[in-house]
């Protein structure tokens, strides 16, 4: 159980072009989902927090009008990288965490696989 | 603020060799202490959530201890196939729910 689905694997773009990747919960309602971006050899560092039905709360330093979020179900939730230049290429990652009083709810993250972005 | 630190950075052993991964961590309250592996180009995968001073958690030649001040990942026997980097992440009490990685550990079990 606890499996986190995320599409695509990997996408490369034009500059200027807007990317959405897909972060759903398979198995569980996911009422908060994270969405982390990860440099090589760097710590996963958080973008921003959705909750579903609610505005996502964003990380200082990051641009909300660049990374959309939108959590419109309890099993999805969609980052749109916008207008994507060179410096957006990164490896991004979202997470979930079980709605509470429902597996699994012990606050421990489940992972999607992950997005490669790679912006020509 | 929470800080994750984790050592070593890289870690080669021999296969069967057994050995320790660190993760010192600052946080004014814990709630959740997590332990994931993460293959190359992969999501991180969940092994261990340890919540108090004491508990100890295994997984196959997983185990996983926590202190008030630190955390361990003691690998026993490793084969070729754990060699991933390891993450540690806390999770503070408190109504945020701000998970905060380590660097990570990447370990290479070599036959």
């Amino acid at each position: 159980g606890a499996v986190v689905s995320q599409h695509p694997s990997w996408v490369i773009c034009k500059s200027g072009t807007s990317v959405k990747i897909e972060c759903r919960s398979l198995d569980f309602q996911a009422t908060t989902m994270f969405w982390y971006r990860q440099f090589p050899k760097q710590s996963l560092m958080l973008m921003a927090t959705s909750n579903e039905g609610s505005k996502a709360t964003y990380e200082q330093g990051v641009e909300k009008d660049k990374f959309l979020i939108n959590h419109a179900s309890l099993t999805l939730s969609t980052l749109t990288v916008t207008s994507a230049h060179p410096e957006d290429s990164s490896f991004y990652i979202c997470s979930a965490r079980g709605h509470k009083g429902t597996p699994p709810n012990t606050g421990e993250l489940f992972f999607g696989e992950g997005s490669r972005l790679t912006v020509l | 603020e929470d800080q994750v630190t984790q050592s070593p950075e890289a870690l080669r052993l021999q296969e069967g060799e057994s050995s320790s991964l660190n993760c010192s961590y600052t946080v004014s309250g814990l709630r959740g202490l997590f332990w994931y592996r993460q293959d190359p180009g992969k999501g991180p995968e969940f092994l261990f959530t340890l919540y108090s001073a004491g508990e100890e958690k295994e997984k196959e030649r997983l185990k996983a201890t926590l202190t008030k001040k630190e955390s361990f990942l003691h690998i026993t026997a490793p084969k070729p196939e754990d060699s991933a980097t390891y993450l540690c992440a806390v999770q503070a009490t408190g109504g945020y729910q701000k998970v905060t990685f380590g660097i990570g550990t990447k370990l290479q079990v070599i036959p």
